[in-house]
């Protein structure tokens, strides 16, 4: 019963257009949303998050929307550069406990 | 400053023998996390603490697996027994309290 889930297992978009990364949720108890960035060889980094009082959180190319009735949430990377290429890890909090979705692989071409 | 480290970061041991793999957080971050991740999932949860004490351990698979944390500082995570299904990449990772969390390169585990 996986509680966080990206259903998209790749992602390919060309350089400089927008880049739509999706997730889903089923625990409502969720507090605090999370984008995490992976390369090769090294741990998750953090990118951006939202509270679950928001619904949009923006931090220069990166947005992510939080629809609560949905359970779903949304990271838009516009434009989208070469650099973006890795995996990109979506995680729900709740009282300090942190769950993963299974991750998306971005690939921007040039 | 230094980010998180984990050690040893990679580990082959035979099933049977016990492990012990450390964590180091970023000095100051309260709140320590331990995850295992395998290949081409997600961090699994698997137990954390604040300061040193262990707040979330559900995530544990059984009683092979502990941790500590004594000192409210360096981890260890000990798996005893080690079976072949143990094999995995254990991440650590720190956090202010209940903030970003920021992930260690990781341990890989081998269990022959």
């Amino acid at each position: 019963d996986q509680q966080v889930k990206q259903n998209s297992p790749s992602l390919s978009v060309q350089e400089g257009r927008i880049s739509i990364l999706n997730c889903d949720y089923t625990n409502s108890m969720f507090d605090y949303f999370l984008w995490y960035k992976k390369y090769p060889a090294e741990g998750p980094t953090f990118l951006i998050s939202i509270s679950s009082i928001k619904d949009k959180n923006e931090d220069g190319r990166f947005t992510v929307f939080l629809n609560k009735s949905a359970k779903h949430l949304s990271l838009h990377i516009v434009p989208s550069q070469p650099g973006d290429s890795a995996v990109y890890f979506c995680a729900a909090t709740n009282a300090g406990k942190s769950t993963f979705g299974d991750g998306t692989t971005l690939t921007v071409k040039p | 400053g230094a980010g998180v480290s984990q050690s040893p970061r990679y580990k082959v041991t035979k099933r049977g023998q016990d492990v012990a793999l450390r964590c180091d957080p970023i000095s100051g971050h309260v709140s320590l996390y331990w995850y295992r991740q395998a290949l081409g999932q997600g961090p699994e949860f698997l137990t954390y603490f604040n300061y040193e004490a262990q707040q979330d351990k559900s995530g544990l698979p059984n009683d092979r697996f502990s941790a500590e944390r004594p000192e409210g500082s360096i981890s260890t995570l000990t798996i005893q027994r080690t079976e072949q299904r143990d094999s995995a990449m254990y991440r650590c990772a720190s956090s202010i309290r209940w903030g970003t969390q920021y992930f260690g390169p990781g341990t890989r585990l081998t269990v022959l």
